[in-house]
């Protein structure tokens, strides 16, 4: 009964590759999110999807592209990917409108 | 700007001792506060917001607009409360949806 769940939990890497991490809810939420928590533990926002719709792409390279399938899925591809990429990146998911989010366990990405 | 701001990047209180995680913030209409948590190993999870001005797990936090801040409170800190606290801002005006965190505070309760 996973609220919020994404995978894959953990993802090794050579620079220069390009991954996917997947995102699924099952709250009924309008909207999503993917947060990047680096090493310092600092989360920031990256991209956030109402009704399948972007509407905050903060500065993020333009290696990262989010595709939102449907309302309960939002995934995150990562092309040509270097050693700053490396931190846990996680998924929310909310109602419109409110700031009570729900989040995924997180997907620790390490680029070597 | 939008922004929040956790001064102590680490907290260290032995159990039984009150504790005070600070959080002052930078926002120009109304702002929505929050405080989120993630223990050891689990997923950030919201813990209290100032509009519901409830008491979870023996945390309080009050919105003082005056000294724009929203300090979490614990009389007697246990050692379950050890765990990353992260206060955050609501900005959700216009068509645009955000959580603005702060960059954390480590409680740490000793025995």
């Amino acid at each position: 009964d996973t609220a919020v769940s994404q995978t894959p939990k953990y993802l090794v890497t050579q620079m220069g590759n390009d991954k996917s991490i997947k995102c699924e809810q099952n709250l009924g939420h309008d909207t999503m999110y993917w947060y990047k928590q680096d090493s310092k533990k600092f989360l920031k926002i990256m991209f956030s999807y109402n009704n399948k719709e972007l509407i905050i792409n903060e500065t993020v390279p333009n290696r990262f592209s989010p595709k939102s399938p449907d309302k309960a899925h939002l995934n995150l591809h990562i092309n040509s990917l270097e050693l700053g990429d490396s931190a846990v990146y996680f998924c929310a998911s909310s109602h419109f409108g409110t700031g009570e989010l729900f989040f995924g366990e997180g997907s620790r990405l390490t680029v070597l | 700007a939008q922004r929040v701001t956790q001064p102590e990047k680490l907290l260290s209180v032995f159990k039984g001792a009150p504790v005070e995680l600070k959080c002052n913030y930078s926002y120009s209409g109304s702002p929505e506060l929050f405080w989120y948590v993630q223990y050891s190993r689990q997923r950030l999870q919201l813990l209290l917001r100032h509009i519901s001005r409830e008491s979870i797990k023996g945390f309080t936090a009050d919105l003082n607009k005056g000294e724009t801040s929203f300090h979490l409170k614990k009389p007697f800190a246990q050692e379950e409360d050890s765990a990353m606290y992260y206060c955050a801002l609501s900005s959700f005006g216009g068509s645009q949806g955000n959580l603005i965190f702060g960059k954390g505070t480590k409680l740490s309760v000793k025995p």
